[in-house]
């Protein structure tokens, strides 16, 4: 079934620890996106990439990282993870990055930093 | 600046229709989205709108106003499986989403 995969589906992560969030999607899309949401909050995009090779910073890019290799994968890295990172975690893809293209979403990482 | 609100929380009967409300404000305008989330999954996209009027899809309907930097997303014959929040998002001159924080929508019998 064509979608988004993401991994894992929830962490527990000590402070300071790095870790790395995975997405694949095999619907040949060209942009993606990680957002995080936040309780009363709109999701808020950290990082984007409108095609592979090329990436972006979003509203909350501080203390994230990003890379986009192939079509396929956008994993997003934490290099030193703070309480203030505990959210759940949506990448999303897109066919492209303007106009009306929907985005698809993953099933979300629910990440608790400690 | 750019903002978008749409209300908290609203609660509506099963078999009765619900119109929840989003206003915006922005320079730059590349069409509205709106997207069903029901609790601990992932959105799921429900319409776009980048011209006046009202685009029906069965039972869901979107209206823009761009004059008006206003939409509603129109429920009809509520079901209970129609619980769940909705979140519209506009496209900004840039291509990106500004999400509004969703409208937890709770139906009751």
């Amino acid at each position: 079934i064509a979608g988004i995969t993401q991994a894992p589906t929830s962490q527990i992560l000590a402070a300071g620890r790095r870790m790395t969030l995975r997405c694949t999607q095999d619907m040949r899309h060209n942009a993606m996106y990680w957002y995080r949401q936040d309780l009363g909050l709109g999701l808020r995009l950290i990082h984007y990439s409108n095609t592979a090779g090329t990436t972006g910073k979003g509203e909350v890019p501080d203390g994230y990282s990003v890379s986009r290799a192939n079509t396929d994968d956008f994993p997003l890295t934490l290099a030193s993870a703070v309480p203030s990172q505990t959210s759940v975690y949506f990448c999303a893809s897109s066919e492209s990055h303007s106009g009306g293209s929907p985005l698809h979403f993953g099933n979300g990482t629910r990440l608790t930093v400690t | 600046g750019q903002n978008i609100d749409q209300p908290t929380e609203m609660t509506a009967t099963e078999g009765a229709i619900v119109q929840i409300n989003c206003t915006y404000q922005t320079s730059g305008f590349n069409g509205l989205f709106w997207y069903q989330q029901h609790a601990g999954e992932a959105p799921t996209f429900l319409s776009y709108n980048v011209l006046d009027g009202l685009e029906e899809k069965g039972r869901f309907s979107s209206f823009l106003s761009r004059s008006k930097g206003y939409s509603y997303l129109l429920l009809k014959e509520l079901q209970m499986k129609d619980s769940a929040s909705y979140l519209c998002a506009f496209m900004d001159s840039n291509y990106q989403l500004i999400w509004g924080a969703g409208t937890k929508l709770i139906i009751k019998p």
